[in-house]
């Protein structure tokens, strides 16, 4: 009974350097999102997929990129790591879309030094 | 545009006593709206939702909330607090496009519990 399984749970980046946020879930879930947590900020949307093959951005993009190849993965890549960059990172998924009850990782905390 | 409000950034209550964290929303059609719980170094956990109909809904934790057209609101209550409730609570509104990546979240309440 995974749900949503987010890798690695933490990562400290020097400025520049690039890397990837894994995201999967065995739920069978369509459509899939990441987000990300600042103090006082709320959640953020990066990037969603309503499907294997379909992204779109979200409120906060820029920097990020993602790809949806199956239906279990959805990775989420920072280019060129940036501070402002530093933060906490969710993935979510769910059966019928962003209006339904959304299943959430534990989050990788990220900081770029 | 959509936006949702959380009043209230930290709010403390002693255990047994009632509580109401407040919620408003602001969607030009008929909202989505969710309630998650966040325990420290975790994930978002959903404690309820309202899509339509009994205006009143139940959660889990013995949560509840009440949506309020006419006051744009979606508070949420429990009539006694247990030590354990002490988290991060966070509204959330939705609309009918559904997969439209159009899920808000406000900025959450912090819920600290006396003993």
């Amino acid at each position: 009974n995974a749900g949503v399984t987010q890798t690695p749970k933490f990562q400290v980046l020097k400025t520049g350097q690039s890397m990837t946020l894994q995201c999967a879930q065995d739920m069978n879930h369509e459509y899939m999102s990441w987000y990300r947590q600042d103090p006082g900020m709320g959640l953020r949307l990066i990037h969603y997929s309503v499907g294997a093959g379909i992204t779109d951005q979200g409120e906060v993009p820029n920097g990020y990129n993602v790809s949806r190849s199956t239906t279990e993965d959805f990775p989420l890549r920072l280019l060129s790591a940036a501070p402002s960059q530093t933060s906490v990172y969710f993935c979510a998924s769910s059966y019928g879309g962003s209006n339904q009850p959304q299943h959430f990782g534990d989050g990788t905390r990220l900081s770029i030094l | 545009a959509q936006s949702v409000t959380q009043p209230d950034i930290h709010i403390t209550v002693s255990e047994g006593a009632s509580l109401e964290l407040r919620c408003n929303y602001s969607y030009g059609a008929t909202p989505y709206l969710f309630w998650y719980v966040q325990s420290p170094g975790q994930g978002l956990q959903l404690l309820l939702k309202y899509f339509s109909g009994d205006t009143l809904v139940q959660g889990i934790k013995g949560f509840e909330a009440e949506f309020k057209r006419s006051q744009s609101s979606f508070n949420l209550r429990k009539p006694s607090v247990h030590w354990s409730d002490a988290a991060e609570y966070f509204c959330a509104v939705g609309g009918p496009g559904g997969s439209q990546g159009n899920l808000i979240f406000g900025k959450g309440t912090k819920l600290s519990v006396k003993p």
